[in-house]
């Protein structure tokens, strides 16, 4: 399998839920990202990892909780959500954090429901 | 800061016409620029890219140039198919980790 994929691609939760979602890249890249894509708004930063390292936590809710245990992959764990969190989750890959070689290349996106 | 401008949509055209969406930048420096395309239920892809100024950036009929004088970088294809009907972002990267997005242009393509 090649690229970027995201599992699930569609979840729907309660607000008392607990859940993840999970990215995995076949890149052989370095830096990973979490973006929130809601309807009618700017794609938002979420979260950056360069390295497992988090580079960047983008003023997000504690009810997102990242995790990076190597380059390849990355998690969010979500829980006690809001209806106003429902949006497609995208997660990007880049091969690090430079103006040269951080062209970003996305996964299909997780598309999350909060009841 | 950066930022990036792109023409409000919806976009529609008959097919087999010429496509123009606009793209305009604010940035320090040299940033590299990009036209990502974001079909219906799916994640955004890249289309093209151009590092410096007078590159052409060019992919499935698609092409943009980086102009530095106007701070454009406009997308272009001289012949639409209903297939291109998505959402087409501008984005720009310069120094940082950041790389900065429009707001989107929605493309419909008529048969």
């Amino acid at each position: 399998e090649t690229g970027v994929t995201q599992t699930p691609r569609h979840l729907v939760m309660g607000m008392t839920n607990k859940k993840s979602l999970k990215c995995e890249q076949h890149l052989g890249h370095n830096a990973m990202y979490w973006y929130k894509q809601s309807a009618k708004k700017p794609l938002e930063l979420m979260f950056v990892y360069n390295f497992k390292e988090q580079t960047e936590n983008n003023s997000v809710p504690s009810r997102f909780s990242p995790e990076c245990p190597n380059s390849s992959h990355l998690f969010l764990h979500l829980h006690t959500l809001q209806p106003e969190d429902s949006a497609l989750y995208l997660c990007a890959s880049s091969q690090d954090l430079s103006k040269e070689q951080g062209t970003q290349y996305f996964g299909p996106g997780t598309r999350l429901l909060v009841l | 800061g950066n930022s990036v401008t792109q023409m409000e949509g919806p976009v529609t055209l008959s097919e087999e016409a010429f496509l123009t969406i606009n793209c305009t930048y604010t940035a320090t420096g040299y940033p590299s620029l990009f036209w990502y395309v974001q079909y219906p239920g799916e994640g955004l892809q890249l289309l093209l890219k151009a590092t410096k100024a007078d590159d052409k950036g060019s992919n499935k009929g698609f092409e943009a140039t980086y102009r530095k004088e106007t701070t454009s970088f406009h997308l272009e294809k001289g012949s639409v198919q209903v297939s291109d009907s998505a959402v087409y972002f501008c984005a720009l990267r310069g120094g940082g980790f950041k790389t900065i997005f429009g707001a989107g242009t929605r493309l419909f393509v008529k048969a």
